[in-house]
């Protein structure tokens, strides 16, 4: 089982260009999740799938962030314009499931991808 | 607002002592996970507790959930320097029904210097 494998591992970009993270969760995993992770705000949730179909996007900070799952073996992460303040560590993290409605198995992140905005 | 709090922020301890991680969080909850973050990677799970547990063993780790003082603790016995890493406590909210987020805080640094 290679994990959940994300893309690129580092991405530095200028203000105002877009930028696109990828991720591959393991396979026959149900659950997807997109977290952000900065030393100010810790770990944040962006937006989760399940099954393909994005469940909750409260998270995502604004209209420049778009994600999508367009099979069970692929998810991007899209931030168009991107801006400094985009600046952090990108997570996806897959799971089995829940059982009941409630997590029963837990999350498998992948290494991240550290976005740079300047 | 922050659901988990970890406490303390970081802790430096010698090889072979023990090391003791907080965790308070608000709401009700349906389960509570610990989870361990190496520099620059992603989190690795170490152990769930359910809310209608009190305490559970992995090898080294213990973890007990008080859910009447909505707090979880975790026990590193024996610590190595390998166990140098942040340690985070996420929370699973009960919302009566409606499906709740896992919740992270923003965890405990931890050193153990050989």
């Amino acid at each position: 089982d290679a994990g959940v494998i994300q893309s690129p591992r580092h991405e530095v970009t200028e203000m105002g260009q877009e930028v696109t993270l990828r991720c591959k969760p393991i396979s026959g995993h149900d659950y997807l999740f997109w977290y952000r992770q900065t030393m100010m705000r810790g770990l944040e949730l962006l937006i989760y799938f399940n099954n393909n179909v994005p469940i909750d996007d409260s998270g995502m900070p604004e209209d420049r962030f778009s994600a999508k799952m367009p099979n069970a073996s692929f998810s991007t992460l899209k931030i168009q314009p991107s801006e400094p303040r985009d600046s952090a560590v990108y997570f996806c993290a897959s799971s089995l499931g829940r059982a009941g409605g409630v997590y029963n198995s837990p999350l498998h992140f992948g290494n991240g991808t550290r976005l740079t905005v300047t | 607002s922050q659901q988990g709090e970890e406490d303390p922020q970081a802790l430096s301890i010698q090889e072979g002592e023990n090391a003791t991680m907080n965790c308070s969080y608000k709401t009700s909850i349906n389960n509570l996970q610990w989870y361990r973050q190496n520099s620059g990677r992603g989190l690795v799970h170490l152990i769930l507790i359910r809310s209608n547990e009190r305490e559970k063993h992995s090898g080294r780790l213990r973890v007990t959930l008080d859910t009447s003082k909505k707090s979880s603790s975790l026990l590193i016995t024996a610590s190595r320097a390998a166990d140098t890493a942040s340690y985070f406590c996420a929370t699973e909210p009960n919302y009566g029904g409606s499906q709740g987020n896992l919740i992270f805080g923003k965890g405990t640094k931890l050193s153990v210097k050989p």
